[in-house]
């Protein structure tokens, strides 16, 4: 099956920095989410984004389909942005939504 | 809008008892899936319904498990009997277009099995 993988596993940031979170995949995909899952374990949708490139406020994804990687970017970050990102891929024919998920990003953001 | 709806949010529960998850989903959506997250497994699809219709259930660990969805606004996932090894958050999660579409997950239902 296809192989979903983010790095870093962890991450510590100062408020107010900027980070990169990457997402590789092992085959072609027809669907790419990004999620944060909250200390309260909400996974909550930031990016449909299976290609180009989304803005939302301070965060921002970019998905290279033909490359095999998606990148999530974090300005300014807050405290509030705590918590896992999780990168989740759509593959195979049919109509499926079967999200495979990575093993997530754990962010911290200290004040 | 409603967003998709779990219950119970927490169940605490002992070693051999029947538990049900419920999960209603965005109305309108077609396709409902079932997820559990531990911290060994990381987050696993279980079982996926199109149109109430089972698709794929491969993810389902045993035949303690099982899922049904009796229309379109409703389906449940039955542990029985449950053991402690059961214990996880179970995600439900609709999306209304399958291949293309996007997914909205429910809060959850943490069951600690005891």
């Amino acid at each position: 099956g296809i192989q979903v993988e983010q790095s870093p596993p962890d991450l510590i940031l100062q408020e107010g920095a900027n980070s990169t979170l990457r997402c590789n995949f092992s085959d072609s995909v027809n669907n790419l989410q990004w999620f944060h899952q909250n200390p309260w374990g909400q996974l909550i949708n930031l990016f449909y984004i299976p290609s180009g490139t989304k803005q939302n406020g301070r965060l921002s994804a970019t998905t290279v389909a033909t490359e095999r990687y998606s990148l999530l970017y974090i300005s300014s970050s807050q405290t509030t942005d705590s918590g896992v990102y999780f990168c989740a891929v759509v593959h195979g024919s049919g109509n499926t939504g079967k999200l495979i998920f990575g093993q997530g990003t754990t962010l911290q953001v200290k004040p | 809008d409603a967003g998709v709806i779990q219950s119970p949010r927490h169940e605490v529960t002992e070693m051999g008892q029947e538990v049900t998850l419920r999960c209603k989903p965005i109305s309108g959506h077609d396709y409902l899936f079932w997820y559990r997250q531990t911290m060994m497994r990381g987050l696993e699809l279980l079982i996926y319904f199109n149109n109430n219709v089972p698709i794929d259930d491969s993810g389902m660990p045993e035949d303690r498990f099982s899922a049904k969805m009796p229309n379109a606004s409703f389906s449940t996932l039955k542990i029985q009997p449950s053991e402690p090894r059961d214990s996880a958050v179970y995600f439900c999660a609709s999306s209304l277009e399958g291949r293309r579409g996007e997914l909205f997950f429910g809060e959850g239902s943490r069951l600690t099995v005891l």
